[in-house]
């Protein structure tokens, strides 16, 4: 069982549809990452949660630290929005121990 | 203040050869990550190195690959007599003292080898 499990491997949304992207965890962590990655594109951090919750524009990051789990919310979707997501914990001191990512894609 | 940089951002090489990878962390930062990309796969770490010392290397594999973090310039990630196996995207990412838990990321290498 991998360390970190994200759900849904992918998706497909409507412009405009509330978009929900779960991510579970079985480490201890310090901090946990949303990332975005556009096809062959860099890495962008979206937010770095390590309680309760924090929400930059459309997007929403919450994390539960009791329950292991992290979701990440995008309101109002945007077809620029399709990129892979990727749930990355802070683990074992200064590592980050990476989800396999949810391909989203936003249908206009 | 410029980001995290990587170059070259794509190197093609034929097996065998050396791919010298590096990364420029951001202005103030000493703490430099480097984490790679396998076609259809995950992000895996690879090394955590801070100026002068690797701290963690337990992600590298054995042979070929190294790393160093010099108190002068880059980060280099070196990979010797590369094999086909090799080819992935690698990035790296930087992080100020006293907030390692915030890493920032460059735009990553693109290794090919032919």
């Amino acid at each position: 069982k991998n360390e970190v499990e994200q759900s849904p491997q992918n998706l497909t949304a409507q412009e405009g549809e509330f978009i929900t992207i779960n991510c579970s965890y079985s480490v201890g962590i310090s901090a946990l990452h949303w990332l975005q990655q556009h096809p062959g594109g860099g890495i962008v951090s979206l937010f770095m949660l390590s309680s309760g919750k924090k929400k930059h524009g459309r997007l929403i990051a919450t994390i539960n630290i009791q329950e292991k789990h992290s979701s990440l919310h995008i309101t109002a979707s945007h077809p620029r929005d399709s990129a892979v997501y990727i749930c990355a914990v802070l683990a074992y001191g200064n590592k980050l121990v990476f989800g396999a990512g949810t391909i989203l894609r936003v249908k206009s | 203040n410029a980001g995290v940089m990587q170059n070259p951002r794509h190197l093609v090489r034929r097996r065998g050869q050396e791919a010298r990878l590096r990364c420029s962390p951001m202005k103030g930062h000493s703490h430099v990550y480097w984490y790679r990309q396998l076609p259809e796969e995950g992000l895996k770490f690879m090394v955590y190195l801070q100026k002068e010392n690797i701290i963690d290397e337990s992600g590298m594999p054995k042979e070929r690959f190294s790393a160093e973090f010099p108190k002068e310039g880059p980060s280099i990630l070196r990979i010797q007599q590369v094999v086909r196996g090799d080819s992935a995207a690698y990035f790296c990412a930087s992080a100020p003292v006293g907030a390692q838990e915030t890493q920032y990321f460059g735009p990553g290498t693109r290794l090919l080898v032919l």
